[in-house]
């Protein structure tokens, strides 16, 4: 299986700031990966798919980027409602495999 | 638009049988990879597998022995079936659409619409 590596495990950011959070595939995907939100209690949301198209609907403040093994996810500007957890997937491979994922919690 | 609504039993003791459906409301039944994956408390969701409208399938290897996953398109309801469950598959299963493409150089599978999840919990 194609283990996903994210980091951080968790960071603590303010309103308006740039967040960004890495995703490590244990071989190449080229751009196969897609990234979600989840709230708790709530399944995941799509958010980004192919490393870097933006799912419809999705704000524009949230972007991808990335190729191979390494990728970024960016908010560029935190906003009240992005207080979440979030999740990189790949699907190069089945299995499909996620990353342990990235708790973004308010400073 | 698209809801997915799921049913199954929620306690189960081990070595019983899981089993959930899931039901699409709205959308196109055909065309899509029907999914079912599930996560427990603090951790990455996992993916179990997967099933298209012509019945093929998917599955993760780590579960294959145990699972089937099948689909009924009269009904446009997909359901997972997980044999000799343990303390271990103690989990919230979610069933969700999967959408994949491909072309030049180009090859996308995502899941786009989810249910609400079901808690499923192994104890004696």
């Amino acid at each position: 299986d194609i283990q996903m590596t994210q980091s951080p495990s968790s960071l603590s950011a303010s309103v308006g700031d740039r967040v960004t959070i890495t995703c490590q595939a244990s071989q190449d995907i080229n751009d196969y990966l897609n990234w979600y939100q989840q709230k708790p209690g709530k399944a995941p949301k799509l958010l980004i798919y192919g490393a870097s198209s933006l799912e419809t609907g999705v704000p524009s403040r949230f972007e991808g980027s990335g190729s191979g093994t390494d990728f970024t996810f960016t908010i560029i500007s935190l906003q009240p409602d992005d207080f979440a957890t979030y999740y990189c997937q790949q699907y190069e491979t089945f299995p499909l495999t996620f990353g342990g994922g990235t708790n973004v919690e308010m400073k | 638009q698209v809801q997915l609504q799921q049913w199954g039993a929620g306690l189960l003791k081990p070595s019983e049988t899981l089993s959930l459906t899931c039901g699409v409301h709205g959308g196109s039944f055909s065309g899509y990879y029907w999914n079912w994956v599930r996560q427990t408390p603090g951790k990455g969701p996992e993916w179990i597998g997967d099933v298209n409208h012509s019945g093929g399938n998917n599955y993760n290897p780590s579960l294959k022995s145990r699972v089937t996953i099948s689909i009924d398109t009269s009904k446009k309801q997909f359901s997972l079936t997980l044999r000799s469950v343990t303390a271990a598959d103690t989990a919230v299963y979610y069933c969700a659409r999967g959408y994949y493409g491909s072309g030049t150089r180009i090859k996308v599978y995502y899941l786009d619409y989810w249910g609400l999840g079901t808690l499923v919990t192994v104890s004696s």
